[in-house]
Formats: structure tokens, sequence, C-alpha cells
């Protein structure tokens, strides 16, 4: 069936790099995406990768898939206080539209 | 802008009564979906529709409805059979079909408080 697992916490100090992982178990979706989530809002697409990828770089973000393992990451390199916040993986099955979220990892970076 | 809208933010209600969450876009997207998030179980999809007139059932569809009048809208009622409805609702658009490449974009979310 369709799933996506992430862990549910990750707290960082500020400077430090932070590593969110998410597994995922579609193999047809032909791109994956990682959406953030501030307190009370809704979700904002951070970044998104094509399947045929194993890594994709924006500025400070660095996303990683290793599609063998169905694992995908994302980086956040020099993380700031304003990176707070609750970070989604999803995977598009057989490219519907309807996408599969995973639980939500929410990042706590301390000053 | 570009956007989509959804009202109001905050809605209370006793147990009991129905109640519709507003959801307007004007992105132009044929797709539009709710999502229904609790803390810690991330979104799961109530209803979503692909074009105007129609509509699916999503995974947690029970005591919920929607329509799909117009293109721009898409509301959703939360009816007394719905046993737990005090959750943050989130409606979203995209535009599959075309392109590949179809993620979707959120409203800022309506959180319901049933009493």
């Amino acid at each position: 069936g369709e799933d996506v697992e992430q862990s549910l916490f990750l707290s960082v100090r500020e400077g430090d790099s932070s590593v969110i992982n998410c597994t995922y178990t579609d193999s047809s979706s032909t791109y994956l995406y990682w959406y953030k989530q501030e307190p009370g809002a809704g979700l904002q697409l951070l970044t998104y990768i094509f399947s045929n990828m194993d890594m994709k770089q924006d500025q400070r973000l660095t996303v990683l898939l290793n599609k063998k393992d169905k694992h995908l990451s994302l980086r956040i390199a020099d993380t700031q206080t304003g990176d707070s916040a609750i970070y989604f993986c999803a995977e598009n099955p057989s490219n519907t539209g309807k996408l599969i979220f995973g639980q939500g990892t929410t990042l706590q970076v301390k000053p | 802008d570009g956007g989509i809208t959804q009202s109001p933010k905050y809605l209370f209600r006793k147990e009991g009564q129905n109640v519709t969450l507003s959801c307007e876009q004007n992105l132009n997207h044929d797709a539009m979906y709710w999502y229904r998030q609790d803390p810690g179980q991330g979104l799961r999809l109530i209803y979503y529709s692909q074009i105007v007139n129609d509509f699916q059932k999503g995974d947690i569809a029970e005591g919920y409805s929607v329509s799909r009048e117009k293109k721009e809208s898409f509301p959703l009622t939360v009816t007394s059979a719905q046993k737990n409805p005090t959750a943050f609702y989130l409606c979203a658009s995209s535009m599959p079909g075309l392109q590949v490449n179809s993620p979707l974009h959120f409203g800022n979310g309506t959180r319901l408080t049933v009493t």
C-alpha cells in the first residue's frame, strides 16, 4: 500500500545542519516533494526532486534521493531559528495529483 | 496575487450542528482537495475534485460532504455524523494532467473546534 514515513522530531543548534529523513513506498511517483508548515499556517512547497535524479541543491537546501531504497532526505545547511517548523515529505503515486504525506517532522532550532 | 483563500481562520460549533468551510482559488487550477490534519498524524485526504461538477471520496470521507459547482470554489461541509470533527482543515489545488509535476498549493487552513 501507499505509505510515507518520517521521524516525528529533530532538534538542532542554530548554525548546524539539519537532516530530515523520509521513506516512501510507491516507485511510480515521478516527483517527490518537501513542504514546510509554520505554526497555524498552511503548507508551503519548499522543493521537489524528479525521480531520475539523485540530488538537487537549492541554496541552503539539498535533497537526496535513493530510489533503490525509496529513501528521501532534506538537508538544511546553516539552520536558522526561522527554519523551525514542521516538514512534510510527499509522494505522488501514479502521478494522479493526490499526494500522500508523511506524518511530518517537527524541527526545533535552539539559539 | 493568485492563491487559495480559506475562511474563516477559526470556527467554533456546538456538537450536532453542520458547518461549512469555504475554499476559493484564483489560480485557475482544475483540481481541488480537502485534507484534515491532526497532531502527529500528518494530512489525510477527505475529498477531492478533478473537474467542475465531479468529486471523489478520499481516505476519510465519512461525515463530510462537498460540492464543486464552480471551478474556483470547493466548500466542505462537516456534518453532525462526523464523530471527531475538531481538527485543522486544509484546502489545496493543483493542475494535474497537463504536466507531470503537479505540486499542491495550500490555503492557510481553518481550525474547527466542536464542543
